[in-house]
């Protein structure tokens, strides 16, 4: 089966641009999560969504940063207006429940460059 | 405090031979899961390895196996028989509830050919 897709692979912006990155889960997983890796560390996460629904967005900075899926398929992430320290690989991963287990799969993520 | 410690930053094994990657944790949960995660150079996630907090048995999958000391809360990675393709970056992560997954600073793995 197709894994999670997202798009573009890499962004250059100058800050205060907006930028937008958008995310395909694999097929019928009902939870999307987005993720902010910064260098050298683990990966945080942003906002997590059950179907079109948000479960948690507490650490999402949302004066500049905001998620949708509207259709509780896909999903775009925007950041406007970015700062330098918005530079970072944006991880989307999709979950479903099997094996007594909630896995998560991740897509190969976007890597931000703000200058 | 962190919920999630690997105190690992870098690893070095020779290839073929088996290392240990270090993971503790803190929760109150009674209830969680704690998962490791290999990331490449490629940048994508992949997942390794699951242990329940109620599991009884070690998880294993093929050549990892987790080294799982409830009392300790440590949750170790160990992979045995080193390949060159394991060199990556490790992430050892929990799961409380509401399947929110924290991270840990990961490991990089370095084999040694």
């Amino acid at each position: 089966e197709a894994g999670v897709a997202q798009s573009p692979r890499y962004k250059i912006i100058e800050k205060r641009q907006s930028v937008a990155f958008w995310c395909n889960p694999i097929s019928g997983h009902a939870t999307l999560y987005w993720y902010q890796q910064i260098l050298g560390q683990g990966p945080k996460l942003l906002i997590q969504f059950q179907n079109n629904g948000v479960v948690d967005d507490s650490q999402l900075p949302k004066d500049r940063f905001s998620a949708e899926r509207l259709k509780g398929v896909d999903s775009t992430l925007k950041i406007q207006p970015a700062k330098l320290e918005d530079s970072a690989v944006y991880l989307c991963a999709s979950s479903f429940w099997g094996g007594n287990k909630e896995t998560q799969y991740f897509g190969p993520g976007t890597r931000l460059l703000v200058l | 405090a962190q919920k999630i410690t690997q105190t690992q930053p870098g690893m070095f094994v020779q290839e073929k031979e088996a290392v240990t990657l270090d993971c503790t944790y803190d929760t109150s949960d009674p209830s969680y899961g704690l998962f490791w995660y290999k990331q490449p150079s490629s940048g994508e996630m992949i997942f390794l390895i699951y242990q329940g907090s109620y599991d009884q048995q070690n998880a294993t999958e093929g050549r990892y196996s987790l080294n799982f000391q409830k009392a300790r809360k440590s949750a170790n990675l160990v992979i045995s028989a080193s390949q060159l393709g394991d060199s990556a970056m490790y992430f050892c992560a929990m799961e409380e509830a509401g399947n929110m997954l924290t991270f840990g600073g990961g490991t990089r793995l370095m084999v040694k050919p």
